[in-house]
């Protein structure tokens, strides 16, 4: 079964800081994943999707890191702005499986002024 | 196109009744998806549908039912409420297997 951990849990950092957020997962035959926004009490938003055969993808000041070897991928975002806070989650689906996907728990981010 | 759009935004019910949750897919999408949100967890997948038929089911009770229509929209039914099933409902929709798009959720709170 496949398990998916986010660490942190909850991060505070002041504008302007570079982060990195990271995902992790127990399966490494995955079929791609994919990374979320969501502000509190709304739906899921896509931010980067990566395919298995993939390394990484990049929109604007987000890059998302694919190590299927390690079970890992990080979530980096440049110069942060107080509107990048929210919650972010990352979702694996598996490689010849039922292509649901399985989501982490999330971390919270705050950027503050 | 107004992507996945779900009703209603929030719900209040009490412990025991029923409660009937929509949702409209994205044009040209096929497959319906539902999740529980528990507070501060990630969604969990309760059931997914494709031409009106539930073709995966995660792990929920069978108090937890749904349905599709001939025009791809979906219903997710609840019945016999507990506390627990206080969350964010999501539904996600997509073309086959392919890229799944969210809606906005309802929330339901049972008291």
């Amino acid at each position: 079964k496949q398990e998916v951990t986010q660490i942190p849990a909850a991060l505070s950092v002041p504008e302007g800081e570079n982060l990195v957020l990271n995902c992790s997962f127990t399966d490494s035959a995955i079929y791609n994943l994919q990374w979320f926004r969501q502000d509190p009490g709304k739906g899921l938003t896509s931010l980067l999707l990566i395919q298995s055969s993939q390394r990484e993808q990049t929109s604007g000041r987000l890059n998302a890191s694919l190590d299927k070897s390690s079970g890992r991928s990080t979530l980096y975002i440049a110069a942060s702005q107080p509107g990048d806070s929210a919650t972010y989650l990352c979702a694996v689906k598996v490689a010849g499986g039922s292509y649901i996907p399985t989501f982490g728990r999330g971390t919270s981010l705050i950027v503050h002024p | 196109d107004a992507g996945v759009t779900q009703s209603p935004t929030h719900l209040i019910k009490t412990r025991g009744q029923q409660v009937t949750l929509r949702c409209s897919p994205k044009s040209g999408h096929d497959t319906v998806s539902w999740y529980q949100q528990a507070l501060g967890q990630g969604p969990q997948f309760i059931f997914q549908y494709y031409e009106e038929e539930e073709r995966q089911r995660g792990n929920f009770p069978d108090r937890f039912s749904g349905h599709q229509f001939p025009n791809y929209s979906s219903e997710l039914n609840v019945n016999a409420l507990l506390l627990g099933d206080s969350a964010l409902y999501l539904c996600a929709s997509s073309p086959a297997r392919g890229e799944q798009y969210f809606g906005p959720g309802t929330r339901l709170t049972v008291t």
